[in-house]
């Protein structure tokens, strides 16, 4: 069974920092590329980033391109999303998922940017 | 960006009737491998999204086949054929052919 386990977010100031991961299981980690997808408090789905599983693409939504660094550890299972110059409007669930075509969702972690 | 415009955005529907959600694209959606990758998702209040239909018309395990999916180029149609209460939540389609990806705005299933 496939397993996104979403971790790091919190409430941070505007112009923080934070790291989010998501620690996956039940599938061979590194050959499938991952995304995160986030939605704001009361909102619909935005796409965010992706990094395929390990010739290092990656691709930003043009609202954090430059704030925003996704990664990952292959030899840990573990994707996360360094998250920089935090903006009030980064306020949201950002959820884990598996594949170019967002197979599978993790149950999400919530950031909230608010001083 | 490719805009996903999503019709109607609210829909109370009445258990055991059909439902019919509409998801239009700005650009086509067939990638150059020929296949067109217009996806829809299911949000149940209070959980995650999840996939019920990849490729237009593929059905994920586990989707009752209730759900059915079609179109082609810049229009599609997600179906169900008879409504259950199972279903209500919002349903949103996404197209994974271009860069970046984008979601319709979603539409709110509710039962009347």
């Amino acid at each position: 069974e496939v397993k996104l386990l979403e971790s790091g977010g919190g409430l941070v100031q505007p112009g923080g920092s934070l790291r989010l991961s998501c620690a996956a299981s039940g599938f061979t980690f590194s050959t499938y590329a991952m995304n995160w997808v986030r939605q704001a408090p009361g909102k619909g789905l935005e796409w965010v980033s992706v990094i395929s599983g390990t010739t290092g693409y990656t691709n930003y939504a043009d609202s954090v391109k430059g704030r925003f660094t996704i990664s990952r550890d292959n030899s840990k299972n573990t994707l996360y999303l360094q998250m920089s110059s935090l903006r009030a409007e980064d306020t949201a669930v950002y959820y884990c998922t598996k594949d170019w075509h967002i197979i599978n969702w993790g149950q999400g972690t919530l950031v909230t940017v608010s001083s | 960006d490719v805009v996903m415009t999503q019709s109607p955005l609210s829909l109370p529907v009445t258990l055991g009737q059909p439902a019919s959600i509409s998801c239009s694209s700005s650009q086509s959606l067939v990638y150059s491998d020929g296949n067109t990758y217009l996806n829809w998702f299911q949000q149940r209040p209070g959980q995650s999204p999840r996939r019920l239909i990849y490729k237009v018309s593929n059905r994920d395990s586990g989707v009752p086949d209730r759900f059915s999916g079609s179109g082609s180029g810049t229009d599609f149609t997600l179906k169900i054929s008879r409504v259950e209460a199972e279903d209500v939540g919002v349903y949103y389609c996404m197209q994974t052919t271009h860069w970046p990806r984008t979601f319709g705005q979603g539409t709110k299933v509710e039962i009347k």
